[in-house]
């Protein structure tokens, strides 16, 4: 099947910078990629659907200002989470999806980060 | 927000049982699907039944679907250890701009 990549896995960083999370599909193009966090013990929330070459579509509640969402290539979307804080703590995992006819929809592996 | 609702939120099986997950969901959907995912892990695609579909099985999985009374249920037969993990079923509306909704999540223990 298709993979999708999440670079890093887990990373640390302190409270009030920045980190970008990486998410790659390797052996197909996504022209759509989605952006879910995930907390402890919870379930997946959207957070946004990334459409290369143009602005991401934002779900109601997340602030855009401080998820950006950069889908530049088919193959590539990045989310930086700026002046991160603690509670922005969590699981982050991308989901990338191919185009037509099966719309089919592949997840990476995650990527916990933890802000101190 | 939140589409699909898993019961029971917990299950707790011997080895060897069947475990039975149920979903219900609100929307008419274009298809809906089961994941798994380990503690910490990312998430495994089980199946896909699409909204035309009443039964679909996969090796020891069994997934029905029931578009009338928008549920839909898994049933994992001869439980092992290693299916110990977190369930989910998520929807998937129509449309080029659809997107999976999940559920809540169901906490499988199978007991050795």
């Amino acid at each position: 099947g298709a993979v999708v990549s999440q670079h890093p896995s887990w990373v640390i960083c302190k409270s009030g910078t920045s980190v970008k999370i990486e998410c790659r599909s390797l052996d197909f193009q996504a022209t759509t990629m989605f952006w879910y966090r995930q907390f402890p013990k919870q379930s997946l929330m959207l957070m946004a659907t990334s459409n290369e070459g143009s602005k991401a579509t934002y779900e109601q509640g997340v602030e855009k200002d401080k998820f950006l969402i950069n889908h530049a290539s088919l193959t590539l979307s990045t989310l930086t989470v700026t002046s991160a804080h603690p509670e922005d703590s969590s699981f982050y995992i991308c989901s990338a999806r191919t185009g037509l006819p099966s719309y089919e929809q592949y997840f990476g592996p995650g990527t916990r980060l933890t802000v101190t | 927000s939140q589409q699909g609702e898993e019961d029971p939120q917990a299950l707790s099986i011997q080895e060897g049982e069947n475990a039975t997950m149920n979903c219900s969901y609100k929307t008419s959907i274009n298809n809906l699907q089961w994941y798994r995912q380990n503690s910490g892990r990312g998430l495994v695609h089980l199946i896909l039944i699409r909204s035309n579909e009443r039964e679909k099985h996969s090796g020891r999985l069994r997934v029905t679907l029931d578009t009338s009374k928008k549920s839909s249920s898994l049933l994992i037969t001869a439980s092992r250890a290693a299916d110990t993990a977190s369930y989910f079923c998520a929807t998937d509306d129509t449309g080029a701009n659809s997107k999976l909704t999940f559920g809540k999540g169901i906490t499988l223990s199978v007991r050795p």
